[in-house]
C-alpha cells in the first residue's frame, strides 16, 4: 500500500486516440510527479507539480499534457502517441520539494502500463 | 551532472544467502540517497533514505545501506535472502538540502533472482 493510486493501470490506445491517465495521493501530500519508466532505461522524469504549479518540464514532447487540478490529483493527458511512448508511467508523491530531511522523499503508486499501437 | 550507477545489470543469489547491490553516485556535494524495490507489475516501495547522520541505514524487509563519503557509493545489503526479495532494486539521488526541487535520480537498477 503506497498511498497513491494510478488509473487505469493498462491502457491500449492507437496513435490517433486520445487518453488522459489519471493519479490520486491520499497522503496529504504538497507536490505530484510523472515518470516514464521504458525497458532498459533509468526512470525518467517528467512533470513535477508543487501545490498545483508546475515546477519542472522534462523537455518532454506536447504531445504530453499535464493537469494539476488540486495537490492530491494529477492527470496525465495523451494525444497522437508514438509507438514509443508504449512504457510504464508511474506517478509519484511528496511532502513537498523544499530541502530538509523528509520532504524529498517521494512515494510511488502502481503505475500504468501503456501501449501505443 | 549528477549520474548514479549501478554496475550490476542482474543478480542471483541462494535463498538464504546474503546480499549486497552496489550503487555509486557522481555529485559535487553530499545527496540525500534512496533505495527503492519494484516488484513486476508495481510502482516503486521505499525501502530506506540517507539524509545525514548514521552512515548505517536500516529499512524495512531487514535491508540496511552504508554511505561512503570516500567512495561515493551508498551498497544496499540484507544477510539472508528470502525468496520474496526478487525483484528490481533501484537507487537513486536527490540534492541535499537547499538544493532539491524534487529531482531524484535514478540508476538502471538490478535485477535479483533467487534460487531455491
Amino acid at each position: 500500500e503506497t498511498g497513491v493510486t494510478q488509473t487505469p493501470r493498462h491502457l491500449v490506445m492507437g496513435m490517433t486516440n486520445k487518453k488522459s491517465l489519471k493519479c490520486e495521493q491520499h497522503l496529504g501530500h504538497n507536490a505530484m510527479y510523472w515518470y516514464k519508466q521504458s525497458a532498459k532505461k533509468p526512470l525518467e522524469l517528467m512533470f513535477v507539480y508543487n501545490f498545483k504549479e508546475q515546477t519542472e518540464n522534462n523537455s518532454v514532447p506536447s504531445r504530453f499534457s499535464p493537469e494539476c487540478p488540486n495537490s492530491s490529483h494529477l492527470f496525465l493527458h495523451l494525444h497522437t502517441l508514438q509507438p514509443e511512448d508504449s512504457a510504464l508511467y508511474l506517478c509519484a508523491s511528496s511532502p513537498g520539494l523544499a530541502g530538509g530531511e523528509g520532504t524529498d522523499t517521494q512515494y510511488f503508486g502502481p503505475g500504468t502500463r501503456l501501449t501505443v499501437l | 551532472a549528477q549520474s548514479v550507477t549501478q554496475p550490476d545489470i542482474h543478480i542471483t543469489v541462494s535463498e538464504g544467502a546474503s546480499l549486497e547491490l552496489r550503487c555509486n553516485y557522481s555529485y559535487g556535494a553530499t545527496p540525500y540517497l534512496f533505495w527503492y524495490v519494484q516488484s513486476p507489475g508495481q510502482g516503486l516501495q521505499l525501502l530506506l533514505k540517507y539524509f545525514s547522520g548514521d552512515t548505517l541505514v536500516q529499512g524495512i524487509k531487514g535491508f540496511e545501506a552504508e554511505f561512503k563519503r570516500s567512495q561515493s557509493s551508498f551498497n544496499l545489503r540484507k544477510p539472508s535472502v528470502h525468496w520474496s526479495d526478487a525483484a528490481e532494486y533501484f537507487c537513486a539521488v536527490a540534492p541535499g538540502y537547499g538544493g532539491s526541487q524534487g529531482n531524484l535520480i535514478f540508476g538502471k537498477g538490478t535485477k535479483l533472482s533467487v534460487k531455491p
